[in-house]
Parts: C-alpha cells; structure tokens; sequence
C-alpha cells in the first residue's frame, strides 16, 4: 500500500523550459511535504518544502504546489537545466509521526 | 561538518554471511534513520532512533535486520545470515528533530549491497 505515488518513472525536457513533477498521497493526516533531489552515487539531498497550510512555496527556480483537496502535490522547475537532471523523491509525514513517506522517485533528464 | 558518514560504500558479500553496515551521523542531530532503496520499493524506512534509543522498527523487513546504535555518534545495520534479495542501496540519515518541521533529514551517501 502505497501512501506515497509517483506515477511518472521519468520525465525528459528541454533546457530553458518548464519541468512538471507531479506527486498523489493517500493518508489525509500527512501535512508536511518535501521534495528531494538525489544525484546517483549520492545520498538525496533536501530540495524544498511545504506545510499544509498553504498551498505554494517558492525558493528561486523551484516551486511547489500543493492541491490538499486532490490529494496532490507537483514540483516546477523554470528554467530547466542541465545541472536539475536526477531522481527527485517526493516525501510525506504527518499525523503525529516523525516518518518521512517517500515516494518511489521519478528521474528527470534536462536535455541541453 | 562532514554530513553523516557511512562505511563500506560497496560491500559485495556471499549469501549467508553476516553484513554489517556504519554510520556516524552529523554532530548534533538526535535522530537516525536507516533506509533501504530498491528499484521495486523505492526508498523505505527501515528503523529509526531518538537520542539513541529505537522507536519505530517497523519497516525492518525480518529478524534478519537488526539495528544499534550505542552512542550518539554512531550506529549500525546488521544482516545475518545475508540474502541474494537484501541487495540493496541503504542510507543513513540524521536530523535535528522533526521531519514535520523545518528540521530536515540529511542523508549520507548509501552503501550499495550485493549479496550473490
């Protein structure tokens, strides 16, 4: 029982553009989300972050949204670039646990 | 700060043989999490600790697993006797506090496993 979906395995964009993460939970408690960014031959690495009480968090390139009524949450990158190709896991926790959920990561390839 | 260490990188190892898998995370933090990566599960929690003492195992897969972590600056994973399907990546991570605050999880670089 996946709590945690990331249903697009890999995403493949174009330097300069918009790359669209996209992220579904199941467990309504969780209210705390996190996105990490995972290079290979490393550990993930904290990307940003969004607490359930708003529904937009912005650091420079990178935004993400977050729509509690569908359950679901998506990470924007603009511009792309090269540099943002990795494994980007998106992760939950809430309901009184320190857990962090992960999802099963989706790669991302910025194509120059 | 070093960021959290982890010791081997690599282990390749037979089945049966015992494994044992470091960590030494960042100074400070009271929270340790061990993790596992897989191409079918992604990345799971295995077990964590606060200020050394275990609170949740409960994504330990089996009594094969077993977790310390004696000193506030050091714990391991142990797998005995090892299995061709524990072949994994496994990651430590630590923070200050937690995750549902603004204490994220820092994690150290993973030791991939191979048991044949």
């Amino acid at each position: 029982d996946q709590q945690v979906k990331q249903n697009s395995p890999s995403l493949s964009v174009q330097e300069g553009r918009i790359s669209i993460l996209n992220c579904d939970y199941t467990n309504s408690m969780f209210d705390y989300f996190l996105w990490y960014k995972k290079y290979p031959a490393e550990g993930p690495t904290f990307l940003i972050s969004i607490s359930s009480i708003k529904d937009k968090n912005e650091d420079g390139r990178f935004t993400v949204f977050l729509n509690k009524s569908a359950k679901h949450l998506s990470l924007h990158i603009v511009p792309s670039q090269p540099g943002d190709s990795a494994v980007y896991f998106c992760a939950a926790s809430g309901g009184g646990s320190e857990k962090l959920v992960f999802g099963k990561g989706t790669k991302l390839t910025v194509n120059p | 700060d070093a960021g959290v260490i982890q010791s081997p990188r690599h282990e390749v190892t037979e089945m049966g043989q015992e494994v044992t898998l470091r960590c030494k995370p960042i100074s400070g933090h009271d929270y340790l999490f061990w993790y596992r990566q897989t191409m079918m599960r992604g990345l799971e929690l295995l077990i964590y600790f606060n200020n050394n003492v275990p609170i949740d195992d409960s994504g330990m897969p089996e009594d094969r697993f077993s977790a310390k972590m004696p000193n506030a600056s050091f714990s391991t994973l142990k797998i005995q006797p090892s299995e061709p399907r524990d072949s994994a990546v496994y990651f430590c991570a630590s923070s200050r506090g937690l995750a549902g605050g603004t204490d994220t999880q820092y994690f150290g670089p993973g030791t991939r496993l191979t048991v044949l």
